[in-house]
C-alpha cells in the first residue's frame, strides 16, 4: 500500500496568494483528517470527514480556510488569500472509522511544508 | 471532554540510558490509548497502543501500561539509541459528532546522542 500521498511535499508562495494542499487517503479508509503543525500551537486539528461529508470543522482558524472531499479518494485545503501566519506544516491522515469503534488508528502522511512571504 | 497531559521536552538522553516519558489523561470511561511518534520530516506513526486497563503495549523496545489507578500510560525504553531521537505524542480518543477523534498531546522531542 502506498499510504497516503500529500502534494505538493514543499510549497512556497506569497502573502496574498491561493494555496491548494491535496491528499490521498488510504484506499479503504472512510475518514480523513487535515492537521497543522506549528512550534508554538504544536498539532492542531483543521478538520475531519467521514464518508466524504465533514464532520467537525471547529478547528478552521478562519474563512479563509476551505477544506472539500469529493470522493473517497481525494481531498483539498484551500487557503485564500494566505498570510505569513499560515506558514506550518499541513498533514493529512486516514483511518478507518465507524460508530462505536475505538481502535482508530489513524495513518498520516508524510506532510506539506508550507511557507507564506 | 476528553484530554491529555505530556511533560514538556526536550528530553536529552546518552545512547543506552532508561527512557521515561509521562502522559496523563483525563476521560470518560475507560478509552483506548496511544502512542504516536515523529520522526525528523515525516508524519506520525503509531508507536504502540493498549485498548484496556492494565494492559501493556509494546514495539520496538517501548513499552506503556494503562493505568487507570493514576489515569496514566508513560511510555518507557530500557536502553535508547540515536535512532530513537524523535516527537513523541500521547492521544486518546474523543467521541465527537457521533464519532471518535484522536486528541494528541502536546508532544515531547527526545534527542539520544551517541
Amino acid at each position: 500500500d502506498a499510504g497516503v500521498i500529500q502534494s505538493p511535499r514543499h510549497e512556497v508562495t506569497e502573502m496574498g496568494q491561493e494555496v491548494t494542499l491535496r491528499c490521498k487517503p488510504i484506499s479503504g479508509h472512510n475518514s480523513l483528517f487535515w492537521y497543522r503543525q506549528t512550534m508554538m500551537r504544536g498539532l492542531e486539528l483543521l478538520i475531519y470527514f467521514n464518508n466524504n461529508v465533514p464532520i467537525d470543522d471547529s478547528g478552521m482558524p478562519e474563512d479563509r480556510f476551505s477544506a472539500k472531499m469529493p470522493n473517497a479518494s481525494f481531498s483539498t485545503l484551500k487557503i485564500q488569500p494566505s498570510e505569513p501566519r499560515d506558514s506550518a506544516v499541513y498533514f493529512c491522515a486516514s483511518s478507518y472509522v465507524s460508530s462505536g469503534t475505538v481502535n482508530n488508528e489513524q495513518f498520516f502522511g508524510p506532510g506539506t511544508r508550507l511557507t507564506v512571504l | 471532554g476528553n484530554s491529555v497531559t505530556q511533560m514538556e521536552g526536550p528530553v536529552t538522553l546518552s545512547e543506552e540510558a532508561f527512557l521515561t516519558i509521562n502522559c496523563t489523561y483525563t476521560a470518560t470511561g475507560y478509552p483506548s490509548l496511544f502512542w504516536y511518534v515523529q520522526y525528523p520530516g515525516e508524519g506520525l506513526q503509531l508507536l504502540l497502543k493498549a485498548t484496556k486497563a492494565d494492559d501493556k503495549g509494546s514495539n520496538k523496545g517501548f513499552e506503556a501500561t494503562y493505568r487507570k489507578e493514576t489515569t496514566s500510560f508513560h511510555l518507557e525504553k530500557g536502553s535508547v539509541q540515536v535512532s530513537d531521537s524523535a516527537v513523541y505524542f500521547c492521544a486518546l480518543p474523543m467521541f465527537s459528532g457521533g464519532y471518535n477523534k484522536l486528541i494528541f498531546g502536546a508532544g515531547t522531542r527526545l534527542a539520544v546522542h551517541p
